[in-house]
């Protein structure tokens, strides 16, 4: 199985919104609602901030949001913040009963 | 509040197998509600899933690792372990276990990860 297309790299600026994409295939991302988006740190361990395309866990904060069309599901963060600076993970479930993550997107808040 | 630990060791010499265990605490592992897995990350790279148990001991594999992957679970000891056999130099990497909610397949608690390194 093929890793999911996430851009390698974005940036914006405090205040502002960007969203990251996450492209997979119709045996993936397009068959099931299970997408889930991890945020990690620098040396720590991911967090859980979307699960099933758009929802959020308890305690992360509703400037992120998530969403999906086809193939692909996006990753928005508004409000931008210097601690949103981070890796961004996708992950989807597929139809052979396993797991697939993105590439990874590294956000820098300028 | 739930806790996974991994164990075992830290190096592992190219061509033999990588085995660690998972302990879960502050839950049970025979829990209906989800599948324990195993997650690994190269230096400097991304996320890679490596597989899944369910408590009844059904597994699931990455393809690409299928041949070399063990998972078992132990529920009288609430842990379950990974074997990956063959290793090379590219199987080094920090190994999280993780906690994957069943109904929506998020990995919602992770462990703190234990870095393997193959090397002679």
């Amino acid at each position: 199985q093929s890793a999911l297309t996430q851009p390698a790299s974005v940036s914006g600026s405090p205040g502002q919104s960007i969203t990251i994409s996450c492209t997979g295939t119709s045996s993936d991302v397009g068959d099931y609602n299970f997408v889930s988006w991890y945020q990690q740190h620098l040396g720590k361990v991911p967090q859980l901030i979307i699960y099933d395309v758009y929802n959020r866990p308890s305690g992360v904060s509703n400037r992120f949001s998530g969403s999906k069309s086809g193939n692909t599901a996006s990753l928005t963060i508004s409000g931008l913040q210097a601690e949103d600076e981070a890796d961004y993970y996708c992950s989807s479930y597929t139809s052979t009963s396993s797991w697939v993550f993105g590439g990874g997107t590294k956000l820098t808040v300028l | 509040q739930l806790q996974l630990q991994e164990s075992g060791p830290g190096l592992v010499k190219p061509s033999e197998t990588l085995s660690l265990t998972c302990t879960v605490s502050g839950g049970s592992i025979s829990s209906s509600n989800y599948y324990w897995g195993w997650i690994r990350q190269p230096p400097g790279k991304g996320l890679e899933w490596i597989g899944s148990i369910y408590y009844s001991g059904t597994t699931y594999y990455n393809p690409s690792l299928k041949t070399r992957v063990t998972i078992s679970v132990d529920t009288s000891k609430n842990q379950f372990s990974l074997k990956l056999s063959s290793v090379i130099a590219a199987d080094t990497a920090v190994y999280h276990c993780a906690r994957i909610y069943r109904s929506g397949r998020e990995v919602d608690y992770w462990g703190q990860g234990t870095l393997v390194i193959v090397s002679s």
